[in-house]
């Protein structure tokens, strides 16, 4: 049973460019989470996602981010016209229900930008 | 605003001996406590949680206590072992449904 998968790993943009991560959840999870670490940061939640539905983007910048988990393929968030002040360790979780314990955390993706 | 505060950077102990990391909150309305574990080029794996109705939770080696008073709590972990050498995380949260607050972590090194 293939953990959260998430890629790329490493990612490096320059500034202006799009950068797409993507993550697939655990099989027979519906629920995913992204959380962003900055260095020498706690992870911070940005956005939890069911299946096709945003159910909570409290923590997510209001411009130039954006996330979606469609009813098939991979969840992706969307970064638009990258800062050096993205460069982080993005984080996906999935569970198959909404109990914290619950969620699995994938490896990361390093986003480095020029 | 940090809510969730781990203010040990890192800590250094005997193999053997009892780690002991804190974790101290700013917000009343924390209900849920979680500790989190992670390597190097890892994501978090969960450890162990604590609800706001217990003082203790105890799970094999790790042993979680909280002080809703004094709005603190600490990871027990006994007997040390060289595998517990990783990052902690100290997590607060105000239901088990609601989003998840980390701390900014303690760095365990375990000494031979």
């Amino acid at each position: 049973n293939a953990g959260v998968m998430q890629n790329p790993r490493h990612l490096v943009r320059r500034r202006g460019q799009e950068a797409r991560l993507r993550c697939s959840p655990m099989k027979g999870h519906s629920h995913v989470y992204w959380y962003r670490q900055l260095p020498e940061e706690g992870l911070k939640f940005m956005v939890y996602l069911q299946k096709e539905n945003i159910i909570d983007e409290s923590g997510m910048p209001k411009e130039r981010f954006s996330a979606e988990f469609p009813k098939e393929g991979p969840s992706i968030l969307r970064i638009q016209q990258v800062v050096r002040g993205d460069s982080a360790a993005y984080f996906c979780a999935s569970s198959p229900g909404s109990y914290q314990e619950t969620q699995y955390f994938g490896p990361g993706t390093r986003l480095l930008v020029l | 605003d940090q809510q969730v505060k781990q203010n040990s950077p890192s800590l250094s102990v005997q193999e053997g001996r009892i780690s002991i990391l804190n974790c101290d909150y700013t917000n009343s309305m924390f209900d849920y406590f979680l500790w989190y574990k992670k390597y190097p080029a890892e994501g978090p794996t969960f450890l162990i949680s604590i609800s706001s109705i217990k003082d203790k939770n105890e799970d094999g080696r790790f042993t979680v206590f909280l002080n809703k008073s004094a709005k603190h709590l600490s990871l027990h972990i006994v007997p040390s072992q060289p595998g517990d050498s990783a990052v902690y995380f100290c997590a607060a949260s105000r239901t088990r449904d609601d989003k998840i607050i980390f701390g900014k972590g303690t760095r365990l090194h375990i000494l031979p």
